[in-house]
């Protein structure tokens, strides 16, 4: 079974309006922790927001924000205000259980291919 | 400061040869990750080291290694190369084992013909 799932292969959105990209994630481990990064064409993938598991708010970082439904294991991220410049591939990421070893790394979905439309 | 450096940005290679890849990690991070990331897919982890030991591999074959230095540099090494190798190679730090965000260099972009 897939870890993280991300459900959308491209998306469009208009410039200047918010987007909402999906991930949803598959976890026994009541401690882990929830990423996303975007990568742009030349191939570097830049860190964008966290959210661990016992985190009681959901996390912002000025226009990104983490909607974070635990029981529903999901992990949206939200991007406001859309620029030309967030047009990316963008990842959600877990890393499960204690630091450390196999389960400190990450697992990533598949990535959401964004095009913001001028 | 500087983020993470890698090197070299492409490299071409045929089958059967080894490769060598490079990793200056963000100055003050003492761990280093390595992901492989073939078109099309999400980054998959390879290798994490910590104070030059190996902490974590991933599900990779014994041709695939790797080791860090005193200074927290990494190399990743590929032997007997197969075309199926062929991806971007990132590399990752963070500020200790127990830290949770990793910072991602710019990748090695490996093609094996």
């Amino acid at each position: 079974a897939q870890k993280i799932t991300q459900t959308q292969p491209g998306m469009f959105v208009q410039e200047k309006e918010a987007v909402t990209l999906d991930c949803t994630y598959d976890t026994s481990d009541p401690s882990y922790g929830l990423f996303w990064y975007k990568q742009p064409s030349s191939g570097e993938m830049i860190f964008l927001i966290y959210q661990g598991s016992y985190d009681q708010q959901n996390a912002t970082e000025g226009r990104y924000s983490l909607n974070f439904q635990k029981a529903r294991k999901s992990a949206n991220l939200v991007i406001s205000a859309s620029q030309l410049g967030d047009s990316a591939m963008y990842f959600c990421a877990m890393r499960e259980g204690n630091y450390g070893g196999s389960q400190g790394n990450l697992i990533f979905g598949k990535g959401t291919k964004l095009s913001v439309k001028p | 400061d500087a983020g993470v450096t890698q090197s070299p940005t492409h490299l071409i290679k045929t089958r059967g040869q080894h490769v060598t890849l490079r990793c200056s990690p963000i100055s003050g991070h003492k761990s280093v990750s390595w992901y492989q990331q073939v078109l099309g897919q999400g980054p998959q982890f390879i290798f994490q080291y910590y104070e030059k030991e190996e902490r974590g591999r991933g599900n990779f074959p014994d041709r695939f290694s790797a080791r860090q230095f005193p200074n927290y540099s990494s190399e990743l090494n590929v032997n007997a190369l197969l075309l199926g190798d062929s991806a971007l190679y990132l590399c990752a730090s963070k500020q200790t084992l127990y830290t949770d965000t990793q910072y991602f260099g710019p990748g090695t972009r490996l093609t094996v013909l």
